[in-house]
């Protein structure tokens, strides 16, 4: 199967710095990258969407200025938590795609604790 | 837009016993659903999912599911549960008719299993 990778896979920082998670498809390319964020013990919650070498579309409520996607190339994509604060503490994880629905696969996730 | 329910948060069940996880959808177009399963400490893993054809869906490890578009459901059945299915497990939905189609997740249920 296709196999997702994300680093780090935890990462504590400090209030008002800046982490950046990355994602690679090891052994496919992807068309297209979601990011999710997932509090404990609730769903994961669509944060955005990107093409590879456009701009994201976030979703409703998410601040581009604060969690800035870069989908460079079809198997790397970063997400930036810009001056990171405790509410930003959460599980994230991406999710690239090839091509149609059920080529879509996810990554084991990136734990931020801010503190 | 496309919504799921997940009606129960927690599913505790004996080993050997049957389980039936509910996942009720909304949605205005077609659709694909899936099951995601999350293991401790580990990233999403696809379980199985219904793109067209046949209404009963079939995971490797003995679970199943059944679209039933006159209820709007896709619930989740294993005749008899091992220790190891112990994880949480997550009822997606996708729009079928965009290419650009976002996977939207509802709530999990965590399934435990005892002994």
């Amino acid at each position: 199967g296709a196999v997702v990778s994300q680093h780090p896979s935890r990462v504590i920082c400090k209030s008002g710095t800046s982490v950046k998670i990355e994602c690679r498809s090891l052994d496919f390319q992807a068309t297209t990258m979601f990011w999710y964020r997932q509090f404990p013990k609730q769903s994961l919650m669509l944060m955005a969407t990107s093409n590879e070498g456009s701009k994201a579309t976030y979703e409703q409520g998410v601040e581009k200025d604060k969690f800035l996607i870069n989908h460079a190339s079809l198997t790397l994509s970063t997400l930036t938590v810009t001056s990171a604060h405790p509410e930003d503490s959460s599980f994230y994880i991406c999710s690239p795609r090839t091509s149609g629905i059920d080529t879509q696969y996810f990554g084991p996730g990136t734990r931020l604790t801010v503190l | 837009a496309q919504s799921v329910t997940q009606l129960d948060s927690q599913v505790p069940v004996f080993e050997e016993a049957p389980v039936e996880l509910r996942c009720n959808y909304s949605s205005s177009v077609s659709v694909y659903l899936f099951w995601y399963v999350q293991y401790p400490n580990q990233g999403l893993q696809l379980l199985l999912k219904y793109l067209s054809g046949s209404t009963l869906v079939e995971s490797i490890n003995g679970f199943e599911a059944e679209f039933n578009k006159s209820q709007t459901s896709f619930h989740l059945r294993k005749p008899s549960v091992h220790i190891s299915d112990t994880a949480e497990y997550f009822c997606a939905v996708s729009d079928r008719d965009s290419s650009a189609s976002k996977i939207i997740f509802g709530s999990g249920t965590r399934l435990s299993i005892r002994p």
